[in-house]
């Protein structure tokens, strides 16, 4: 069984467009993530929900919104599609938000191409 | 300058060789953890350390507190180790950004046969 699934794996499409990433976790975890990869492979946290309480918001535009039904998903919605939004977009999931326990398992990315 | 610096960032080396990849930091820390990523995109946690030293087969992390560096060794190194390795750290237990990572900008590894 895949611990963090997320869908699609690879989606393409036009400027001014709408999308949205799927992620879920069956690790029993409180804590999930997402995160952005550059073109040069930089990581960056983007969001992260505790129990589906947004915990973390980094200065992301508001085109992208993170929505999380249950503690085991959390979707991203990307309004308006830019060209600078072509990445990957990783999800993760840990146990607790903190402490010494967090070890973070990550999905198996998301390659978003805007066109 | 990042928060978390790593070097070498590109390294190649030939099968069987010890490599040392670093990674210093300039934040306080709850624990560092170094990842992996393979030419196919996805991530995988190698360890999770707060102190001293970690072994995974050919895999031995360590770090220094007190210095604020850490080492990802690969001992026998082996074609099927290219991958790119990335260092992150965690904030401060209790801290308002509990959980939120920061990376280090990663390091390729190629080893060639």
């Amino acid at each position: 069984d895949t611990a963090v699934s997320q869908t699609p794996k690879y989606l393409v499409t036009q400027m001014g467009n709408d999308k949205s990433i799927k992620c879920e976790q069956n690790l029993g975890h409180d804590t999930m993530y997402w995160y952005k990869q550059d073109s040069k492979k930089f990581l960056k946290i983007m969001f992260s929900y505790n129990n589906k309480e947004l915990i973390i918001n980094e200065t992301v535009p508001n085109r992208f919104s993170p929505k999380s039904p249950d503690k085991a998903h959390l979707n991203l919605h990307i309004n308006s599609l830019e060209l600078g939004d072509s990445a990957v977009y990783f999800c993760a999931s840990s146990l607790l938000a903190g402490g010494p326990t967090y070890e973070q398992y990550f999905g198996p990315g998301t390659r978003l191409t805007v066109t | 300058k990042n928060e978390v610096e790593q070097s070498p960032q590109n390294l190649t080396a030939q099968e069987g060789e010890f490599i040392t990849i670093n990674c210093s930091y300039s934040v306080g820390i709850s624990a560092l953890h170094w990842l992996q990523q393979h030419p196919g995109g996805g991530i995988v946690s190698l360890f999770m350390l707060s102190s001293g030293k970690k072994k995974h087969g050919r895999l031995i992390a360590t770090i220094n507190i007190q210095e604020k560096h850490s080492s990802l060794h690969i001992t026998a190194s082996h074609p099927r180790d290219s991958a790119v390795y990335i260092c992150a750290v965690g904030p401060p237990w209790g801290s308002s950004n509990t959980g939120k990572l920061i990376f280090g900008q990663g390091t390729t590894l190629q080893v060639k046969p």
